[in-house]
C-alpha cells in the first residue's frame, strides 16, 4: 500500500524557517516525480513545487521562488521541502504526493500544517 | 499561467440526483486534466485522470469528459459519500493550477 507521511509543520515566527519531510513508502519512490501541493485555511489548492525522480528537473511557483527549495533521497525514500523567509500568507496544510505523469497527483500523503504567525 | 475555472461555486442536490460540474480551462490542456475529491480535514482524493479515465477504485457513477478548454465531471446518481469538495486540475504546463473548487451540499 503506497504511504506518504508528511512532518516538521508547526508555528513559526514571519521571516522565520522550517523543514518539511515526506517519507514514503509501499512504492518504488525512486522512479517517481513528486510535488507538493499546499491549502491555506478555509482555500483551495494549490500546486508549490516539482521534483523529478532523479532530481534533473525541478519547478517552483512563483509564490515560493527564491524562498523553497525541494529536495529527495531516493536512498531514503524521503522529499523535503525548506522553506525560509516565511510569510504570513504561507500559512497552509501542506501535501506531498506522487506526480505520475498521465495519472498527476494520484497519491497524497495526509498533510502537515505551517503556521506562520507571531 | 493557465487559469482554471469550476462553475457552479456551490451546488444543492438531493440523493439520486444527476450532477454536473463544469470546469473551462484559460487556454488547451489537451486532455491533461484530473478532478479530486475533498473531505473537510482529508487529503484530496484522485476521481478522474486524463479527462475521463477513472481511477483504480473510484465508483462508476462517476464520469469525466472533454478536451482543450472545456471539461465536465457528472455523477449520475449521488451517494450520501459523494458530499464533498470537488477541484479540476490542469496538468498540461507548470505551474499546474486548479480550479477554485465546488461544493456539493446536500439539499
Amino acid at each position: 500500500e503506497v504511504q506518504l507521511v508528511e512532518s516538521g509543520g508547526g508555528l513559526v515566527q514571519p521571516g522565520g524557517s522550517l523543514r518539511l519531510s515526506c517519507a514514503a513508502s509501499g512504492f518504488t519512490f525512486s522512479i517517481y516525480s513528486m510535488s507538493w501541493v499546499r491549502q491555506a485555511p478555509g482555500k483551495g489548492l494549490e500546486w508549490v513545487s516539482y521534483i523529478s525522480s532523479s532530481t534533473g528537473t525541478i519547478y517552483y511557483a512563483d509564490s515560493v521562488k527564491g524562498r523553497f527549495t525541494i529536495s529527495r533521497d531516493n536512498a531514503e525514500n524521503s522529499l523535503y521541502l525548506q522553506m525560509i523567509s516565511l510569510r504570513d500568507e504561507d500559512t497552509a496544510v501542506y501535501y506531498c504526493a506522487t506526480d505520475g505523469g498521465s495519472t498527476s497527483f494520484q497519491h497524497w500523503g495526509q498533510g502537515t500544517l505551517v503556521t506562520v504567525s507571531s | 499561467d493557465i487559469q482554471m475555472t469550476q462553475s457552479p461555486s456551490t451546488l444543492s442536490a438531493s440523493l439520486g440526483d444527476r450532477v454536473t460540474i463544469t470546469c473551462r480551462a484559460s487556454q488547451s490542456v489537451s486532455s491533461w486534466l484530473a478532478w479530486y475529491q475533498q473531505k473537510p480535514g482529508k487529503a484530496p482524493k484522485l476521481l478522474i485522470y486524463k479527462a475521463s479515465s477513472l481511477e483504480s477504485g473510484v465508483p462508476s457513477r462517476f464520469s469525466g469528459s472533454g478536451s482543450g478548454t472545456e471539461f465536465t465531471l457528472t455523477i449520475s446518481s449521488l451517494q450520501p459519500d459523494d458530499f464533498a469538495t470537488y477541484y479540476c486540475q490542469q496538468y498540461n504546463s507548470y505551474p499546474y493550477t486548479f480550479g477554485q473548487g465546488t461544493k456539493l451540499e446536500i439539499k
